[in-house]
């Protein structure tokens, strides 16, 4: 079965610094997606970026981009330039590219680092 | 577009009653999911439904069950409540199954079990 493990459940950063949040995961599976979701305080949880397995070249967005190390299935997320607004939970997770039904079909969600933003 | 919606937002139920929150997709969305979300477990897949049948289905007592309508608006039902169930319920929906189509998620349904 597939996991995935954040083992940072709190983190703090300073406004307009960089911090990176990390997940690992463990799957037999070659061809898979990885996310990183933001779960703010109002609770609506928003995709951050996502990362294809097949793709060797690590996703960007906008401050938001991630460390993608495939044979060590890890796949981190950095945070530049950390604003206020980046205050959440945030989620990594899992998802093979083919449903094969049961209970894996889906995503599979790390336990979460709580996202700190010092003024 | 309108995001998910998920109705109600609250609910405070007594344990042994049942149940019913419902959930509608973005428009053109044809996969609806359910997650719960507690602070003990975390987030933990429910069942996924696409064109109104169950395609996947998470490590839940049968007293969870959904359905699907031809709308692809979605209802999860739990009858029997415990106080373990109170929980964010969470409504994900995608255009298709699998991991190249995003799954955009609701506000969620808080049910508090007393």
């Amino acid at each position: 079965a597939q996991t995935v493990t954040q083992s940072q459940p709190e983190m703090s950063v300073q406004e307009a610094e960089t911090v990176t949040l990390s997940c690992t995961y463990d799957t037999s599976e070659s061809d898979y997606y990885l996310f990183w979701y933001k779960q703010p305080p109002s609770r609506q949880m928003i995709l951050v970026i996502r990362q294809e397995a097949y793709k060797q070249q690590n996703a960007t967005e906008n401050r938001f981009s991630v460390n993608f190390q495939k044979a060590a299935k890890s796949f981190s997320l950095k945070i530049s330039d950390s604003q206020l607004g980046d205050a959440a939970m945030y989620f990594c997770a899992y998802r093979p590219t083919f449903d094969y039904g049961g209970s894996q079909g889906n995503l599979i969600f790390g336990k979460g680092t709580k996202l700190s933003v010092k003024p | 577009k309108a995001g998910v919606t998920q109705t109600p937002r609250y609910l405070i139920k007594t344990r042994g009653q049942q149940v019913t929150l419902s959930c509608s997709p973005i428009s053109g969305h044809r996969s609806v999911s359910w997650y719960q979300q507690t602070p003990g477990q975390g987030l933990q897949f429910l069942f996924e439904y696409f064109s109104e049948t169950q395609r996947n289905k998470g490590n839940f007592p049968g007293r969870f069950s959904g359905r699907q309508f031809s709308n692809s608006r979605s209802e999860m039902n739990v009858s029997t409540l415990e106080l373990g169930d109170s929980a964010l319920y969470l409504c994900a929906s995608s255009q298709r199954q699998g991991g190249p189509y995003e799954q955009y998620f609701g506000p969620g349904t808080r049910l508090t079990v007393t």
